[in-house]
């Protein structure tokens, strides 16, 4: 079975800073696919990025960015120039490309981010 | 615009009733999930299905148990409500319309507390 560590329970970061959450996974297969996900106070959870481990190139979408090390099992979710409204708990999570159970996600156990004005 | 809900928004139960918790997508997505919410262990699979009369059992399914009667709806019942089942519980599905990587789109989730 696979699973996904996220070692920083909270973390913090200044308004306009860049902050850097860490995810790692344990897994035997070669192809997998990898998200993070977002749940600020509303509680809504809101898909940020994904990332396909056949892909060496880095998933980007606008100021967030990942940094995916397939050999190392990491896969590290960077935000640049933070806004307040990144202040939410982030979900990395872990998805199989194939088998019975590809359709199935695998989450951390979630970062706290705040962010300070 | 497709959706996906979940009701109650919030329930207070006792110990050792019956409790459904109700989800329903709009999407017409074949894949639905329930997960459970807990401080300090993220989301946790209770129960999955694949379509229409299918139903697999996830990491933490002891006590719980669902039915998928059609594509739009996947009720979840606690057949005897315990207090360590107080929790927040989340309702998903995926399907070729949630994009190219099936991505789970979430309902916005139901507070259960069991007392």
């Amino acid at each position: 079975a696979q699973t996904v560590t996220q070692s920083q329970p909270e973390m913090s970061v200044q308004e306009a800073e860049t902050v850097t959450l860490s995810c790692t996974y344990d897994t035997s297969e070669s192809d997998y696919y990898l998200f993070w996900y977002k749940q600020p106070p509303s509680r809504q959870m809101i898909l940020v990025i994904r990332q396909e481990a056949y892909k060496q190139q880095n998933a980007t979408e606008n100021r967030f960015s990942v940094n995916f090390q397939k050999a190392a099992k990491s896969f590290s979710l960077k935000i640049s120039d933070s806004q307040l409204g990144d202040a939410a708990m982030y979900f990395c999570a872990y998805r199989s490309a194939y088998g019975a159970g590809s359709y199935q996600l695998t989450f951390g156990k979630g970062t706290k981010l705040s962010v300070i004005p | 615009d497709a959706e996906i809900t979940q009701s109650p928004r919030h329930k207070i139960t006792e110990t050792g009733r019956q409790v459904t918790l109700a989800c329903h997508q709009t999407w017409n997505h074949n894949n639905m999930f329930w997960y459970r919410q807990d401080l300090g262990h993220g989301l946790r699979l209770i129960h999955y299905s694949y379509g229409v009369h299918d139903t697999n059992k996830g990491e933490v399914s002891d006590g719980y148990s669902v039915s998928r009667s059609n594509t739009e709806d996947l009720p979840l019942t606690l057949e005897s409500a315990a207090s360590s089942q107080t929790s927040v519980y989340f309702c998903a599905s995926s399907g070729p319309t949630s994009g190219r990587l099936y991505e789970q789109y979430f309902g916005p989730g139901t507070r259960l507390t069991v007392t």
